[in-house]
């Protein structure tokens, strides 16, 4: 079965750090989504990216990158000179044919970053 | 603007309630979801569906059940509640394949249920 593996529990930073978080999946799949996911303390999920299993460019916006290897099966996820307002549960997710044909998300337990002062 | 919203931020309810919560999304998505996430163990999907009348169960569907008699309408039913249901509970909406291009794939603001 697809499995998501976010490994960092939680991290910590001091304001203007950058950090990375690391996502490793695994999938029979040769079509499939990878997704990232906020939560910030407020609860809600926040969309951030969708990448196509097809499309290995790596992604910029703003202070937010995403670097897809598919050698590696790693879509990790590195905000630059971090600000407080960073600090929330970061998930990584993958989509997953079901036997009916249909697809669902896989979601790794999430990685909390705490961004200091 | 577009969104998933689920009917109630916080809910109180009593062991042995029927529960209803209620998600309503206006992208006309095929694909709609209920997850419950607790600390320490991430989303785990409850149910989900493809189309209307369509479900299939996710990884934890035990004590669950599910509607859709409507593409915009996903509803998460607890037949007996009990207080292992006490979770945020958690509605998406999401077009997958081509279809989905760079459409934002939506979240409701989550439901934290508890059963006394």
């Amino acid at each position: 079965a697809q499995k998501v593996t976010q490994a960092q529990t939680e991290i910590s930073v001091v304001e203007k750090e950058d950090v990375t978080l690391d996502c490793v999946y695994e999938t029979r799949d040769t079509t499939y989504y990878l997704f990232w996911y906020k939560q910030p303390p407020s609860g809600e999920l926040v969309f951030l990216i969708r990448r196509n299993s097809f499309d290995e460019q790596n992604e910029i916006s703003g202070r937010y990158s995403w670097n897809f290897q598919k050698s590696t099966s790693s879509f990790n996820f590195t905000i630059t000179a971090s600000q407080v307002m960073d600090s929330a549960v970061y998930f990584c997710a993958l989509s997953e044919l079901t036997q009916g044909g249909s697809e669902k998300l896989v979601f790794g337990k999430g990685t909390k970053l705490t961004v200091n002062p | 603007d577009v969104k998933v919203t689920q009917s109630s931020r916080y809910l109180v309810k009593r062991t042995g309630e029927k529960v209803f919560l209620e998600c309503v999304q206006d992208m006309d998505h095929e694909n709609m979801f209920w997850y419950r996430q607790d600390p320490g163990l991430g989303l785990r999907l409850i149910y989900f569906s493809y189309d209307v009348k369509m479900k299939e169960k996710g990884d934890i569907p035990e004590g669950y059940s599910v509607s859709r008699e409507k593409k915009e309408r996903f509803s998460l039913i607890l037949e007996s509640a009990s207080t292992n249901q006490t979770s945020m509970y958690l509605c998406a909406s999401i077009r997958f394949g081509a279809g989905g291009g760079n459409q934002p794939q939506h979240f409701g603001d989550g439901t934290r249920l508890s059963i006394l």
